[in-house]
Formats: structure tokens, C-alpha cells, sequence
């Protein structure tokens, strides 16, 4: 079954720690982003990749950080820098960055208690 | 730059209303538009597309047509249903210059028997 992944789907951190979301995708595509989604809003992209080992920001990439070391993982870092990170984190890919769709993973809800 | 406008939310409508929701758009290149569907708690699933002008985009009875000359994109329903309940976001990607999506700010619909 062809898919992208995200773990966990609920996740609680205490303030000033870092945490870090899963994403993992069997689909052969060459590109990956970071989307999140607050309540009530649309999707804000953070970051994205159209190969492994690149990447670039989107429009809300401070106090975040991502790696693309393989294909198929797109792991976010949400780090103590972002003063604001409770919200819904979406992962997508595509084939690759030009005029394809995205798919989309299930999403990961990070709460910081 | 590249933006996606669409109407402001929540739309009610009774079960078998018929459903419009506007999308405009302004690109610097050629896109393609999409129409995702979000319900709650989820990722966003694609519904529809289009890849030129007058293409028309159809799924589950939802359907819309890429209107170059008024640079639209509208999504429309003859006969909604209950479990059509969900955030529609319009989207667009440029055919070329590996740009990410570009997502409007969704559209809540809530349809009561």
C-alpha cells in the first residue's frame, strides 16, 4: 500500500524542549513538505525539499529544522526557538516540484503543555 | 506573486442544497489548480483537478472548470450531502519553475439533514 506516513499522530512536549515529527513516504516521489495548520487557518508552509540533501524554507521556517537524508524521510524538527508550536503538522509529497499534486499524510497534532 | 482567494466561511447549507465556492486566482506562470477536501481531524485528500484552460475537474459529484479568462477556479455541487461536511482549500502550482503549492485559506462547510 502506497502512502505517506506520520508519527505520532498526538504529541505532548514540555516547554523549551525540542521534538521531533515523522514523516516517511513509499511513493518514489522526489519532493517533501512541511505544512502547518492552526484552527480555523490554512495551511502555512515551513519547509520543503525537491531532492535528498536539499532543502529550502518556506514561509514560516524560524524555529524549525529539517533533513533530507533519504528519498522517503522528511523529519521536522520543532525546536525551543519557535515561541508558538501547538498546532497540526501536515506532511506532503509530490513527484517532484512542478505542477503535480501533493499527497497529503494524516497529520501530527503537537500540543506543548 | 502567486495567491489563491477564496469565500470566507462557514458555508450552512440543508442536505441536497446545491453548493458553490469561489476561487480566484493570480500567477506569474501557467497552473494547475487543484481542489482539496479536509475533514476533521485528517489530512487533505485531492478531490479535483486541472491542467489548462477549460479543463473541467470532476470527483464524487463535485465539479469545477478552469476559467483562464476570469482566472477562476469554483467548485460547485448540485446536490450536497451530509457527509460532504469538511474544509475545502483551493490550490495552484505553476507547470514550471518548481515552485510548492499554493493554497487558499479553505472553506468550511456544514450540511444539516
Amino acid at each position: 500500500d502506497g502512502g505517506i506516513t506520520q508519527s505520532p499522530k498526538y504529541l505532548f512536549r514540555k516547554e523549551g524542549q525540542n521534538v521531533t515529527l515523522s514523516c516517511e513516504q513509499n511513493l518514489n516521489h522526489d519532493a517533501m513538505y512541511w505544512y502547518r495548520q492552526d484552527p480555523g487557518q490554512g495551511l502555512r508552509l515551513i519547509y520543503y525539499s525537491q531532492i535528498v540533501n536539499d532543502f529550502q524554507k518556506g514561509d514560516i521556517a524560524e524555529g524549525y529544522s529539517v533533513s533530507r537524508e533519504k528519498k522517503e524521510s522528511f523529519p521536522l524538527t520543532v525546536t525551543s526557538a519557535q515561541k508558538n508550536p501547538t498546532a497540526f503538522y501536515l506532511c506532503a509529497s509530490s513527484i517532484d516540484g512542478s505542477g503535480y499534486e501533493q499527497f497529503f499524510g494524516p497529520g501530527t497534532r503537537l500540543t506543548v503543555l | 506573486g502567486n495567491s489563491v482567494t477564496q469565500m470566507e466561511g462557514p458555508v450552512t447549507l440543508s442536505e441536497e442544497a446545491f453548493l458553490t465556492i469561489n476561487c480566484t486566482y493570480t500567477a506569474t506562470g501557467y497552473p494547475s489548480l487543484f481542489w482539496y477536501v479536509q475533514y476533521p481531524g485528517e489530512g487533505l485528500q485531492l478531490l479535483l483537478k486541472a491542467t489548462k484552460a477549460d479543463d473541467k475537474g470532476s470527483n464524487k459529484g463535485f465539479e469545477a472548470t478552469y476559467r483562464k479568462e476570469t482566472t477562476s477556479f469554483h467548485l460547485e455541487k448540485g446536490s450536497v450531502q451530509v457527509s460532504d461536511s469538511a474544509v475545502y482549500f483551493c490550490a495552484l502550482i505553476l507547470n514550471s519553475g518548481n515552485t510548492p503549492l499554493v493554497f487558499g485559506k479553505g472553506t468550511r462547510l456544514s450540511v444539516i439533514a
